[in-house]
């Protein structure tokens, strides 16, 4: 069964950058993509948007375009998804999931990554 | 894009059974048969219980089933046990590549 790994807890100040990692351990990406999903402590789920491993394209959600980058790293079968110019409700834990691209389903999650964003 | 609507809390005795509704509109459930609905316990990953509307993933007991009627979306546990005590969240295809979840609904089980 494939698994999603991904990298551990982040402190950033306001205005600052964070880079969160997902690492598959096999490929396993025919017919899919992967997702990014962030929750606030408490809170409900919110989907940020999604890359393709096989082509590398993807997109945003509307709350999130300009200021999110989602990336593929082939040769380490690794995600990257980028948050810029922090604020304090950035403050979540963020998670990447295996999408089935034909009926949208997030099958495989990895365990989250919390942000804090604090001065 | 507004979250899909969900009743915040549902609850139900040992063997009862439950349903949780997921309101849409005719932009995503209404017009697509890419529903799905994910368990989340405390501090833990979401984990897939339903998708393409009605199918469940291999492992997932046949208490939880799944239904759509126009832009609404319903989940239904059947038998409730302890364990399914959690929060229930749907989400749908939204067109665009986009997603959407609904606001989550904690499930007590007396």
């Amino acid at each position: 069964q494939l698994q999603l790994v991904q990298s551990g807890a982040e402190v950033r100040k306001p205005g600052a950058s964070v880079k969160v990692s997902c690492q598959a351990s096999r490929y396993g990406f025919d017919s899919y993509d992967i997702n990014w999903v962030r929750q606030a402590t408490g809170q409900g789920l919110e989907w940020m948007g999604w890359i393709n491993p096989n082509s590398g394209d993807g997109g945003s959600a509307p709350n999130f375009q300009g200021r999110v980058t989602m990336t593929w790293d082939t040769s380490t079968l690794t995600a990257y998804m980028q948050l810029n110019s922090l604020r304090y409700e950035d403050t979540a834990v963020y998670y990447c999931a295996r999408v089935d691209y034909h009926y949208y389903y997030m099958d495989v999650w990895g365990k989250g990554t919390p942000v804090t964003v604090s001065s | 894009q507004s979250a899909l609507t969900q009743p915040p809390s549902a609850s139900g005795s040992p063997g009862q059974s439950v349903t949780i509704s997921c309101a849409g509109t005719s932009s995503d459930i209404g017009v697509h048969n890419s529903v799905s609905w994910y368990q989340q316990h405390p501090d833990k990953a979401p984990k897939l219980i339903i998708f393409e509307v009605t199918k469940r993933p291999s492992g997932v007991p046949d208490r939880f089933s799944g239904s759509k009627s126009g832009n609404t979306a319903s989940l239904t546990v059947s038998g409730l046990q302890a364990e399914d005590e959690a929060s229930y969240y749907c989400a749908s295809y939204a067109g665009d590549n986009n997603m959407i979840f609904g606001g989550g609904t904690k499930l007590t089980v007396l």
